[in-house]
């Protein structure tokens, strides 16, 4: 069955400290997805990133970097230099290959940056 | 504006009444999905198309709960007797059928049952 924690619920940090939002996964599938999506105050869920399993590179766009590490079974998200304006919550979701339909989403990260 | 919209944005309803909601879908996209979240949660998948066709519905909470997407474009779902623990937001995504589940999200219908 598969399976997203995102053990940290809310995390509060001062605008430009770094900061990464933890997510765990569990799968019996070798091809899967894993997404992030950030749902900022306004509502609407917003695709950030897709990573399939076969695929271990990190990848930095902007300020965001992903760590993706199959051994552990992580998918990690980091913002650089934090602005105010990356306050919202951010879901991470797998996807398993044989069941694509059905995405599974943590439970999401709130994240606060202040000024 | 080109994204999926949902209507309506708010819904108040008494317990027992019936309420249907609305998504219009990217115009491209083969696939729609519904979703239910609740505060604090992350989305959780109820049931999706790929076209008309409804491919999977196992996952709706309950028969009170039905979707359809008649001509392949956009899509209602209904709660009939709608219950106090119905009160979430109901959001709608859609895909290409080829990418992968890369999925748009709209705003969502926020229910309320009083």
């Amino acid at each position: 069955a598969q399976k997203v924690t995102q053990a940290q619920t809310e995390i509060s940090v001062v605008e430009k400290e770094d900061v990464t939002l933890d997510c765990v996964y569990e799968t019996r599938d070798t091809t899967y997805y894993l997404f992030w999506y950030k749902q900022p105050p306004s509502g609407e869920l917003v695709f950030l990133i897709r990573r399939n399993s076969f695929d271990e590179q990190n990848e930095i766009s902007g300020r965001y970097s992903w760590n993706f590490q199959k051994s552990t079974s992580s998918f990690n998200f980091t913002i650089t230099a934090s602005q105010v304006v990356d306050s919202a919550v951010y879901f991470c979701a797998l996807s398993e290959r044989g069941n694509n339909n059905d995405m599974r989403f943590g439970a999401g990260t709130r994240l606060t940056v202040k000024p | 504006d080109t994204g999926v919209s949902q209507d309506p944005r708010h819904k108040i309803t008494k317990r027992g009444q019936n309420v249907t909601f609305r998504c219009d879908p990217i115009s491209e996209h083969n696939r729609l999905y519904w979703y239910r979240q609740t505060l604090g949660q992350g989305p959780e998948f109820l049931t999706y198309f790929q076209n008309e066709a409804q491919l999977e519905k196992s996952r709706l909470l309950s028969d009170r709960f039905s979707a359809e997407r008649p001509k392949g474009s956009f899509s209602t779902l209904e709660i009939q007797r709608t219950e106090q623990g119905d009160s979430a937001m109901y959001l709608c995504a859609s895909s290409l059928l080829d990418s992968y589940n890369e999925q748009f999200f709209g705003p969502g219908t926020r229910l309320t049952v009083l």
